[in-house]
């Protein structure tokens, strides 16, 4: 059972196209994330949602709009795909903890290449 | 195929104790290497990197961690922890000089008894 699901794993289109990522966790967590692996292969926090609400919103273009249906799901939508949108974007969730000693494992997506031509 | 592994799923100590979180990884050519630290709340971040020279490489807040090629390992370590280090460990790796994904390990729960 794949607990943390995105589609596509591969995404090749053009310059300006609009496009979407979809990630898909069967974990019944409340919380969930999009990364951005760039350039230098570091990962950088782009998004995060707790029930369904956004709460991270990192320094990112607002051609990137994540949206989250249900707590199971959070795609992102990007539009007028430009050059240096091309990377790795992973998806992760997570079950918030209470308290300081209660936290739980986050569980990573397998990614989704884009390439902007 | 790119791997990681983390033997070390949870992880308690008290304060002032040393911390090493065993990492090791499985690919045959030259690779990158990471250590991601996620605080309770809070989402991922870089602690350090290793890509190539001194095997020896440190990290914030007193982290670091040291690549020995031969076993394929990246064990990060820390001489005195503190209450504050309470959190969820991930090794990573990818292929240098490629194009690839990043592979995270499964990670390790860090537990400070104050």
């Amino acid at each position: 059972d794949t607990a943390v699901s995105q589609t596509p794993k591969y995404l090749v289109t053009q310059m300006g196209n609009d496009k979407s990522i979809k990630c898909e966790q069967n974990l019944g967590h409340d919380t969930m994330y999009w990364y951005k692996q760039d350039s230098k292969k570091f990962l950088k926090i782009m998004f995060s949602y707790n029930n369904k609400e956004l709460i991270i919103n990192e320094t990112v273009p607002n051609r990137f709009s994540p949206k989250s249906p249900d707590k199971a799901h959070l795609n992102l939508h990007i539009n007028s795909l430009e050059l240096g949108d091309s990377a790795v974007y992973f998806c992760a969730s997570q079950q918030t903890g209470q308290g300081v000693f209660s936290y739980n494992e986050q569980f990573f997506g397998p990614g989704t290449r884009l390439t902007v031509l | 195929a790119q791997s990681v592994s983390q033997h070390n799923h949870h992880v308690i100590l008290s304060e002032a104790a040393s911390l090493e979180l065993g990492c090791n990884y499985s690919y045959g050519g030259t690779v990158n290497l990471f250590w991601y630290v996620q605080y309770p709340g809070q989402h991922l971040q870089l602690l350090l990197k290793y890509f190539s020279g001194d095997p020896l490489v440190k990290g914030i807040k007193g982290f670091e961690a040291e690549f020995i090629k031969s076993k394929f390992s990246f064990n990060l370590r820390k001489p005195s922890v503190q209450w504050s280090d309470t959190a969820e460990y991930f090794c990573a790796v990818n292929a240098a000089n490629r194009d690839d994904k990043i592979i995270f390990g499964k990670g390790t729960r860090l537990h400070i008894l104050p």
